[in-house]
Protein backbone atom coordinates (compact mmCIF):
# COMPACT_ATOMS: atom_id res chain seq x y z
CA UNK A 1 0.00 0.00 0.00
CA UNK A 2 1.12 3.73 -0.12
CA UNK A 3 1.07 6.46 2.83
CA UNK A 4 1.49 10.07 1.71
CA UNK A 5 1.99 12.67 4.61
CA UNK A 6 1.96 16.94 4.14
CA UNK A 7 1.10 19.12 7.18
CA UNK A 8 -2.76 20.26 6.61
CA UNK A 9 -2.16 23.99 6.40
CA UNK A 10 0.25 26.43 5.83
CA UNK A 11 0.51 30.74 6.08
CA UNK A 12 3.48 32.12 4.47
CA UNK A 13 3.77 35.92 3.41
CA UNK A 14 3.74 37.84 0.05
CA UNK A 15 7.06 37.88 -1.33
CA UNK A 16 8.14 34.82 0.79
CA UNK A 17 9.21 31.52 0.02
CA UNK A 18 7.18 28.67 1.26
CA UNK A 19 8.82 24.60 1.42
CA UNK A 20 5.99 22.19 1.43
CA UNK A 21 7.12 18.88 2.77
CA UNK A 22 6.03 15.39 1.70
CA UNK A 23 6.82 11.84 3.11
CA UNK A 24 5.50 8.64 1.53
CA UNK A 25 5.52 5.27 2.55
CA UNK A 26 5.15 3.12 -1.20
CA UNK A 27 5.58 -0.53 -2.29
CA UNK A 28 6.54 0.60 -5.78
CA UNK A 29 7.86 3.73 -6.83
CA UNK A 30 7.42 5.35 -10.11
CA UNK A 31 7.95 8.92 -9.35
CA UNK A 32 6.33 11.87 -7.36
CA UNK A 33 4.38 14.62 -8.52
CA UNK A 34 2.89 17.70 -7.07
CA UNK A 35 -0.59 19.20 -8.18
CA UNK A 36 -2.10 22.44 -7.57
CA UNK A 37 -5.66 22.78 -6.74
CA UNK A 38 -7.59 26.29 -6.57
CA UNK A 39 -11.03 25.70 -4.27
CA UNK A 40 -13.70 24.18 -6.76
CA UNK A 41 -11.40 23.75 -9.50
CA UNK A 42 -9.73 20.72 -10.89
CA UNK A 43 -5.91 19.80 -9.54
CA UNK A 44 -3.01 21.28 -12.21
CA UNK A 45 0.20 19.60 -12.29
CA UNK A 46 3.16 21.52 -11.39
CA UNK A 47 6.13 18.89 -11.33
CA UNK A 48 7.23 15.43 -11.35
CA UNK A 49 10.27 13.60 -10.13
CA UNK A 50 12.13 10.57 -10.42
CA UNK A 51 15.28 10.97 -9.55
CA UNK A 52 17.08 12.61 -6.25
CA UNK A 53 17.64 16.17 -6.37
CA UNK A 54 15.92 19.74 -7.57
CA UNK A 55 14.06 20.35 -10.44
CA UNK A 56 13.33 24.15 -11.08
CA UNK A 57 10.87 25.50 -13.06
CA UNK A 58 10.27 29.36 -12.54
CA UNK A 59 9.03 30.40 -9.00
CA UNK A 60 8.54 26.85 -8.01
CA UNK A 61 11.25 23.83 -7.66
CA UNK A 62 10.60 20.63 -6.16
CA UNK A 63 12.52 17.85 -4.44
CA UNK A 64 13.09 14.68 -3.81
CA UNK A 65 14.43 11.80 -2.10
CA UNK A 66 13.93 8.09 -2.77
CA UNK A 67 16.40 6.82 0.00
CA UNK A 68 14.50 8.86 2.73
CA UNK A 69 10.71 9.06 0.89
CA UNK A 70 10.50 12.50 1.14
CA UNK A 71 9.70 15.45 -1.17
CA UNK A 72 9.52 19.20 -0.96
CA UNK A 73 8.11 21.80 -3.11
CA UNK A 74 9.43 25.21 -2.75
CA UNK A 75 7.82 28.38 -3.89
CA UNK A 76 9.24 31.43 -3.95
CA UNK A 77 8.78 35.39 -4.74
CA UNK A 78 5.31 34.45 -3.29
CA UNK A 79 1.90 35.94 -5.01
CA UNK A 80 -1.46 36.25 -3.65
CA UNK A 81 -2.54 34.19 -5.95
CA UNK A 82 -0.42 31.11 -4.81
CA UNK A 83 -2.86 30.64 -1.86
CA UNK A 84 -4.68 27.21 -3.09
CA UNK A 85 -3.91 23.47 -1.81
CA UNK A 86 -0.70 21.90 -2.99
CA UNK A 87 -1.21 17.98 -2.99
CA UNK A 88 1.86 15.48 -3.07
CA UNK A 89 0.85 12.32 -5.33
CA UNK A 90 2.74 9.18 -5.94
CA UNK A 91 3.08 7.52 -8.82
CA UNK A 92 3.30 3.29 -7.56
CA UNK A 93 3.33 0.80 -9.93
CA UNK A 94 0.25 1.15 -11.61
CA UNK A 95 -1.80 4.14 -10.26
CA UNK A 96 -1.44 7.64 -8.81
CA UNK A 97 -1.80 7.92 -4.59
CA UNK A 98 -2.30 11.50 -3.76
CA UNK A 99 -1.74 12.89 -0.11
CA UNK A 100 -4.67 15.11 1.18
CA UNK A 101 -3.00 18.30 0.61
CA UNK A 102 -1.59 21.28 1.86
CA UNK A 103 -3.69 24.10 1.92
CA UNK A 104 -1.64 27.24 1.85
CA UNK A 105 -2.76 30.94 2.47
CA UNK A 106 -0.47 33.47 1.22
CA UNK A 107 -0.95 36.79 3.21
CA UNK A 108 -0.36 40.63 2.41
CA UNK B 1 -7.20 18.74 -29.10
CA UNK B 2 -9.47 19.02 -26.12
CA UNK B 3 -8.70 18.39 -22.49
CA UNK B 4 -10.42 15.96 -20.09
CA UNK B 5 -14.07 16.33 -20.50
CA UNK B 6 -16.52 15.58 -17.64
CA UNK B 7 -20.15 16.06 -17.40
CA UNK B 8 -22.07 17.06 -16.03
CA UNK B 9 -20.27 19.76 -13.88
CA UNK B 10 -22.75 19.89 -11.66
CA UNK B 11 -25.44 17.04 -10.55
CA UNK B 12 -28.01 17.15 -8.04
CA UNK B 13 -29.80 13.58 -7.04
CA UNK B 14 -32.12 13.05 -4.34
CA UNK B 15 -31.65 10.04 -2.14
CA UNK B 16 -32.38 6.67 -3.85
CA UNK B 17 -31.44 8.00 -7.29
CA UNK B 18 -28.85 6.48 -9.45
CA UNK B 19 -26.25 9.28 -10.84
CA UNK B 20 -24.14 8.85 -14.01
CA UNK B 21 -21.08 10.53 -14.18
CA UNK B 22 -19.28 10.47 -17.68
CA UNK B 23 -15.35 11.37 -18.36
CA UNK B 24 -13.99 11.30 -22.34
CA UNK B 25 -10.22 11.28 -21.74
CA UNK B 26 -7.84 13.27 -23.50
CA UNK B 27 -7.32 11.93 -27.40
CA UNK B 28 -5.02 9.29 -27.41
CA UNK B 29 -5.09 8.09 -23.51
CA UNK B 30 -6.65 4.86 -22.80
CA UNK B 31 -6.41 4.76 -19.24
CA UNK B 32 -8.81 6.58 -17.24
CA UNK B 33 -8.63 7.26 -12.73
CA UNK B 34 -11.56 8.36 -11.24
CA UNK B 35 -11.05 10.03 -7.91
CA UNK B 36 -13.53 11.14 -5.33
CA UNK B 37 -12.76 14.53 -3.47
CA UNK B 38 -14.87 15.56 -0.02
CA UNK B 39 -14.84 18.82 0.95
CA UNK B 40 -11.92 20.01 2.58
CA UNK B 41 -10.26 16.60 1.90
CA UNK B 42 -7.92 15.46 -0.68
CA UNK B 43 -8.11 13.49 -3.59
CA UNK B 44 -9.06 9.34 -3.18
CA UNK B 45 -8.13 6.97 -5.65
CA UNK B 46 -11.14 4.91 -6.61
CA UNK B 47 -10.89 3.36 -9.57
CA UNK B 48 -8.17 2.72 -12.44
CA UNK B 49 -9.54 1.25 -16.31
CA UNK B 50 -8.38 0.63 -19.75
CA UNK B 51 -10.66 0.14 -22.52
CA UNK B 52 -13.01 -2.44 -21.22
CA UNK B 53 -11.17 -3.55 -18.64
CA UNK B 54 -10.68 -2.53 -14.49
CA UNK B 55 -7.32 -2.77 -13.54
CA UNK B 56 -7.63 -1.39 -10.18
CA UNK B 57 -10.88 -1.06 -8.62
CA UNK B 58 -9.67 -0.62 -4.99
CA UNK B 59 -10.84 2.42 -3.76
CA UNK B 60 -14.12 1.54 -4.92
CA UNK B 61 -17.03 0.74 -2.42
CA UNK B 62 -18.45 -2.56 -2.75
CA UNK B 63 -21.37 -1.89 -2.67
CA UNK B 64 -23.76 0.88 -5.14
CA UNK B 65 -20.87 1.82 -7.43
CA UNK B 66 -19.83 0.71 -10.43
CA UNK B 67 -16.99 1.94 -12.94
CA UNK B 68 -16.47 1.09 -16.81
CA UNK B 69 -14.76 2.34 -19.66
CA UNK B 70 -16.16 0.73 -22.85
CA UNK B 71 -14.66 0.26 -26.36
CA UNK B 72 -16.39 3.30 -27.74
CA UNK B 73 -17.62 6.12 -25.46
CA UNK B 74 -16.55 8.06 -22.22
CA UNK B 75 -15.98 6.13 -18.76
CA UNK B 76 -18.92 5.78 -16.59
CA UNK B 77 -18.93 5.98 -12.99
CA UNK B 78 -22.49 4.89 -11.81
CA UNK B 79 -23.79 5.43 -8.24
CA UNK B 80 -26.68 3.45 -7.50
CA UNK B 81 -29.43 4.50 -4.74
CA UNK B 82 -27.43 7.15 -3.96
CA UNK B 83 -27.23 8.79 -0.05
CA UNK B 84 -26.53 12.05 1.54
CA UNK B 85 -22.61 11.14 1.79
CA UNK B 86 -22.17 10.69 -1.88
CA UNK B 87 -21.91 14.16 -1.97
CA UNK B 88 -18.73 15.12 -3.80
CA UNK B 89 -16.44 16.07 -6.17
CA UNK B 90 -15.37 13.19 -8.48
CA UNK B 91 -12.79 14.24 -10.46
CA UNK B 92 -11.47 12.00 -13.74
CA UNK B 93 -8.09 12.18 -14.92
CA UNK B 94 -6.69 10.36 -17.89
CA UNK B 95 -2.92 9.37 -19.37
CA UNK B 96 -1.69 7.66 -21.91
CA UNK B 97 0.49 4.64 -20.99
CA UNK B 98 0.58 2.84 -17.80
CA UNK B 99 2.46 3.87 -15.32
CA UNK B 100 4.98 5.17 -17.53
CA UNK B 101 8.11 7.32 -16.20
CA UNK B 102 6.54 11.21 -16.19
CA UNK B 103 3.23 10.19 -16.97
CA UNK B 104 1.34 13.48 -16.25
CA UNK B 105 -2.23 12.00 -15.23
CA UNK B 106 -4.93 15.12 -16.97
CA UNK B 107 -7.96 15.68 -15.06
CA UNK B 108 -10.78 16.64 -15.74
CA UNK B 109 -13.11 20.04 -14.38
CA UNK B 110 -14.83 17.39 -12.44
CA UNK B 111 -18.67 16.59 -11.46
CA UNK B 112 -19.98 18.00 -7.74
CA UNK B 113 -22.73 16.16 -6.99
CA UNK B 114 -25.00 16.72 -4.56
CA UNK B 115 -27.57 14.53 -2.97
CA UNK B 116 -30.64 16.36 -1.38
Amino acid sequence: GQNIDQPTEMTATEGAIVQINCTYQTSGFNGLFWYQQHAGEAPTFLSYNVLDGLEEKGRFSSFLSRSKGYSYLLLKELQMKDSASYLCAVLGYQKVTFGTGTKLQVIP
Amino acid sequence: NAGVMQNPRHLVRRRGQEARLRCSPMKGHSHVYWYRQLPEEGLKFMVYLQKENIIDESGMPKERFSAEFPKEGPSILRIQQVVRGDSAAYFCASSPVQGAANTEAFFGQGTRLTVV
